[in-house]
């Protein structure tokens, strides 16, 4: 069975530098997305990108996050510079085209930012 | 605004007991409604969903019935199971939309 994949599992970083996360979709899901898990809490989307194009980064703090999607494959969010703040686990989902389509999630990065 | 308010956890509940997780929503227009589950170290999988007025969803032994005059999606299952123990959250998605909004989530631990 198709799977999202996400690397690396687990992430420690200190304060200030640099951090990225990676996502490999579904093969054939046009839609992949990046959420944010604080712990405790739900899941929040931070960006959606359909094929390579952002649809929505309307929650996505632009100063220090930036995601890309350049090939409208795999995509990669970046951090910096990290606070603590951003300790938490990040999500990756997919779906193929459409607004009624499931969104399948990855195994997720757990960041612990010190 | 879109929000999902969950049943506070944790639940404990022994083997075959009944299991209800409340969930109620606030959403303009005709959301669709998701249960989603997380095991231990796996991510999200969608347990069940339903995209209209009394529809229900349902899906290993889990129900949830679309109540739009209550707004609701209150998730059950007649007799739990130790494999059942997992996160379960809530979720909606606005009509024409693609992204969800999730409920903090319900921790439930089935013992034997």
């Amino acid at each position: 069975e198709a799977e999202v994949a996400q690397s690396p599992r687990y992430k420690i970083t200190e304060k200030s530098q640099a951090v990225a996360f990676w996502c490999d979709p579904i093969s054939g899901h046009a839609t992949l997305y990046w959420y944010r898990q604080i712990l405790g809490q739900g899941p929040e989307l931070l960006v959606q990108f359909q094929d390579e194009s952002v649809v929505d980064d309307s929650q996505l703090p632009k100063d220090r996050f930036s995601a890309e999607r350049l090939k409208g494959v795999d995509s990669t969010l970046k951090i910096q510079p990290a606070e603590l703040g951003d300790s938490a686990m990040y999500l990756c989902a997919s779906s193929s085209q459409g607004a009624s389509e499931t969104q399948y999630f990855g195994p997720g990065t757990r960041l612990l930012v010190l | 605004g879109n929000s999902v308010t969950q049943m506070e956890g944790p639940v404990t509940l022994s083997e075959e007991a009944f299991l209800t997780i409340n969930c109620t929503y606030t959403a303009t227009g005709y959301p669709s409604l998701f249960w989603y589950v997380q095991y231990p170290g796996e991510g999200l999988q969608l347990l069940l969903k339903a995209t209209k007025a009394d529809d229900k969803g349902s899906n290993k032994g889990f129900e949830a019935t679309y109540r739009k005059e209550t707004t609701s999606f209150h998730l059950e299952k007649g007799s739990v199971q130790v494999s059942d123990s997992a996160v379960y959250f809530c979720a909606l998605r606005q009509t024409g939309a693609n992204n969800l909004f999730f409920g903090t989530g319900t921790r439930l631990t089935v013992i034997p």
